[in-house]
């Protein structure tokens, strides 16, 4: 059965570098049928895409947080990462980790993280 | 710049029929989803491919996609249908989310 849990640090300090993993099972992120995303959604607000990795290393970003953003696979601990930097308190938001396989829909969701940016 | 437009609320009584839109230029030439958000939630795939259901999303689910709109429709609403809905697309190799739509059913 396919899970995705995120996981890193709830609170970050603005200016800092936002860093999170999905562990993933029941699927390999090498698999060249796959790619893997974050999502981002900020409280009581709508879903913000921020960028996706296929297995291929290939990536796409969300334009507005391009400069900031490094996404990563690990397939050794079958994981995918995301590096966030220079966060401000707009960056405060539930990311969620997803996976798809065709055509950028995503099949399946992580519970997703609250990440907050404060000092 | 591409932005997919949603009403911000729709409200149904049980047993009735939902439609929930989902607007851009020519939107119909690419494919949309739809995920369907219950509060403290994660997001959950209902129409994929404009009108193509997952595994285990009931048939009063379905989707259409002509012209410049998108449409999610929930024949026979039930108050397990009630959350936050959002369209999604893409476009120049960005990912884009409509703002979300709030269903009630009451």
């Amino acid at each position: 059965q396919l899970q995705l849990q995120e996981s890193g640090p709830g609170l970050v300090k603005p200016s800092e570098t936002l860093s999170l993993t999905c562990s993933v099972s029941g699927r390999s992120v090498g698999s060249t049928s796959d790619y893997w995303a974050w999502i981002r959604q900020s409280p009581g607000k709508g879903l913000e895409w921020i960028g996706t990795v296929y297995s291929r290393a290939s990536t796409y970003f969300n334009p507005s947080l391009k400069s900031r953003l490094t996404v990563s696979l690990d397939t050794s601990k079958n994981q995918f990462s995301l590096s966030l930097n220079s966060v401000t308190a707009a960056d405060t938001a539930v990311y969620f980790c997803a996976m798809g396989t065709a055509n950028n829909v995503f099949d399946f969701w992580g519970q997703g993280t609250l990440v907050t940016v404060a000092s | 710049s591409y932005e997919l437009t949603q009403p911000p609320s729709v409200s149904v009584s049980p047993g009735q029929t939902a439609r929930i839109t989902c607007s851009e230029y020519k939107l119909g030439s690419k494919y949309v989803s739809w995920y369907q958000q219950r509060p403290g939630q994660s997001p959950l795939l209902v129409i994929f491919e404009d009108n193509k259901r997952p595994p285990g999303i009931p048939e009063r689910f379905s989707g259409s996609n002509s012209g410049n709109t998108a449409t999610l429709t929930i024949s026979g609403t039930q108050t397990m249908d009630e959350a936050d809905y959002f369209c999604q697309s893409w476009d120049s190799d960005t990912v884009i989310f409509g703002g979300g739509t709030k269903l009630t059913v009451l």
